[in-house]
């Protein structure tokens, strides 16, 4: 399993473009969550999903989008971009099976807007 | 709106030394608690989880402690090694909406 991968790794762009981060996973995991990191701020939840067709917002989704059309993917999209949303940005699947609950976070994208 | 705390921010320790990083939250109604570790330009790796319902969890050097009445966790690391130089941080919840994370504790292990 490749786990959950993120795409791109870094990313630069200028005010007002737009751009989708991908995120994916194999292991066929229902549940799947953006978060943001800043320095002093730790990770904030952005959007989950709790499956396919089903979204719903975290503690910051102002200017984010996202869709679940597959169990697998989980892109998340910046409609106008800001500096404001320089970040790192991690997505992640939860597993529950077994009595367990973890959670499994991608490598991250280090976005920059200038 | 539940908020989680991590001292100290940072900490460095010769090899050998056990420690402890702290964690407190404010709204002792948890979901559970969860350790993770994340090391430089990476992501999130997950080290202990500690249901509602239990008072600790053990992995290897690793144990983890809970008491919701407090409204603290504890990650307690034995016999420290430079290989546990990263950043660790608590994080309450699990629910639907998601995960509320501390600000972490960045340990260095002085070889």
């Amino acid at each position: 399993n490749a786990g959950v991968t993120q795409t791109p790794k870094f990313q630069v762009l200028k005010t007002g473009q737009s751009m989708t981060l991908q995120c994916a996973q194999d292991m066929n995991h229902e549940y799947m969550s953006w978060y943001r990191q800043d320095p002093g701020m730790g990770l904030r939840l952005i959007h989950y999903s709790v499956g396919a067709g089903i979204t719903d917002q975290g503690e910051v989704p102002n200017g984010y989008n996202v869709s679940r059309s597959t169990t697998e993917d989980f892109p998340l999209r910046l409609l106008s971009a800001a500096p404001s949303q320089t970040s790192v940005y991690f997505c992640a699947s939860r597993s529950m099976a077994g009595g367990t609950d973890t959670q499994y976070f991608g490598p991250g994208t280090r976005l920059t807007v200038l | 709106k539940q908020e989680v705390t991590q001292i100290p921010a940072a900490l460095s320790v010769p090899e050998g030394e056990n420690l402890v990083l702290n964690c407190s939250f404010t709204d002792s109604a948890i979901y559970n608690l969860q350790w993770f570790r994340q090391d430089p330009g990476k992501g999130l790796t997950s080290l202990l989880l500690i249901q509602s319902s239990q008072r600790e969890q053990t992995s290897g050097r690793l144990n983890a402690s809970l008491d919701k009445s407090s409204g603290r966790s504890t990650l307690y690391i034995a016999a420290s090694q430079p290989g546990d130089s990263a950043t660790y941080l608590c994080a309450e919840g699990g629910g639907a909406d998601g995960l509320t994370f501390g600000k972490g504790t960045h340990l260095i292990i002085q070889p």
